[in-house]
C-alpha cells in the first residue's frame, strides 16, 4: 500500500504572507502512461473536499492562480502564493496510481 | 451539471446492514472510476472502496469481507451495502467521481 506522508500538521498564516505544505509518497506516483497521480483538496468546515490541483501541477477549473503544485516521483509541494481569509481549511494530497490514499491532513488558519 | 447525492445513511445498531446509494447526474457512473471515502468525526479522509469502469472492485482491509461497491447502470447509481456494521465505522460517507467531483456525504452513525 502506498502511504501518504504530509507536513506540517498545521500551519497559521498571515493575510498575503505565503504557505506552502509538503506531501511524500511511499512509492513513485509517476505511472507509465507518462502522468503522475497526484492531487490536492481543500476542505472547509462543513463541506466535501473539493479539488484544487490535480496531476501535481493542474490547476481545477475554477482555482485561483495563488494555488500552485509542483514535484516529481515521491514529492511534491502545494504553495499558496498570498494566503486569504478563505483558504482557512484543511489541506490534503492524494494518489490515485494504486486506488487510493490520502495523506492526513495539513489545517490552515489565519492569524 | 456533474452532481452526485448521496443517501441511506442513519443510526444503526452494531452488527446491523446499511446500503448507501449515490445518484450521479450529468455523467454515466459506467464510464468513470467512483469511489467511496468516509471520514470519522473530526479526522482525516479514509478510502473506502473503488468501482473502476471495467467493473473491478476493490476496498480497504478495514472494510474487506464486509462491504459491497455495486452501480447499477439503469439507475445511474452507485451503492455500498454495509453489512456487521461496527462503531469505528461511524463517519460522513462520500462518493465521489474519478476523485473530482464529490457528493455532500452522508452520516452513518452505529452505536447502539
Amino acid at each position: 500500500d502506498i502511504v501518504m506522508t504530509q507536513t506540517p500538521l498545521s500551519l497559521s498564516v498571515t493575510p498575503g504572507q505565503p504557505a506552502s505544505i509538503s506531501c511524500k509518497s511511499s512509492q513513485s506516483l509517476l505511472h507509465s502512461d507518462g502522468k503522475t497521480y497526484l492531487y490536492w483538496y481543500l476542505q472547509k468546515p462543513g463541506q466535501p473536499p473539493q479539488l484544487l490541483i490535480y496531476e501535481v501541477s493542474n490547476r481545477f477549473s475554477g482555482v485561483p492562480d495563488r494555488f500552485s503544485g509542483s514535484g516529481s516521483g515521491t514529492d511534491f509541494t502545494l504553495k499558496i502564493s498570498r494566503v486569504e481569509a478563505e483558504d482557512v481549511g484543511v489541506y490534503y494530497c492524494m494518489q490515485s496510481i494504486q486506488l487510493l490514499t490520502f495523506g492526513g491532513g495539513t489545517k490552515v488558519e489565519i492569524k | 451539471e456533474v452532481q452526485l447525492v448521496e443517501s441511506g445513511g442513519g443510526l444503526i445498531q452494531p452488527g446491523g446492514s446499511l446500503r448507501l446509494s449515490c445518484a450521479a447526474s450529468g455523467f454515466t457512473v459506467s464510464s468513470n472510476y467512483m469511489s467511496w471515502v468516509r471520514q470519522a468525526p473530526g479526522k482525516g479522509l479514509e478510502w473506502v472502496s473503488v468501482i473502476y469502469s471495467g467493473g473491478s472492485t476493490y476496498y480497504a482491509d478495514s472494510v474487506k469481507g464486509r462491504f459491497t461497491i455495486s452501480r447499477d447502470n439503469s439507475k445511474n447509481t452507485l451503492y455500498l451495502q454495509m453489512n456487521s456494521l461496527r462503531a469505528e465505522d461511524t463517519a460522513v460517507y462520500y462518493c465521489a467521481r474519478d476523485a473530482v467531483t464529490w457528493g455532500q456525504g452522508t452520516l452513518v452513525t452505529v452505536s447502539s
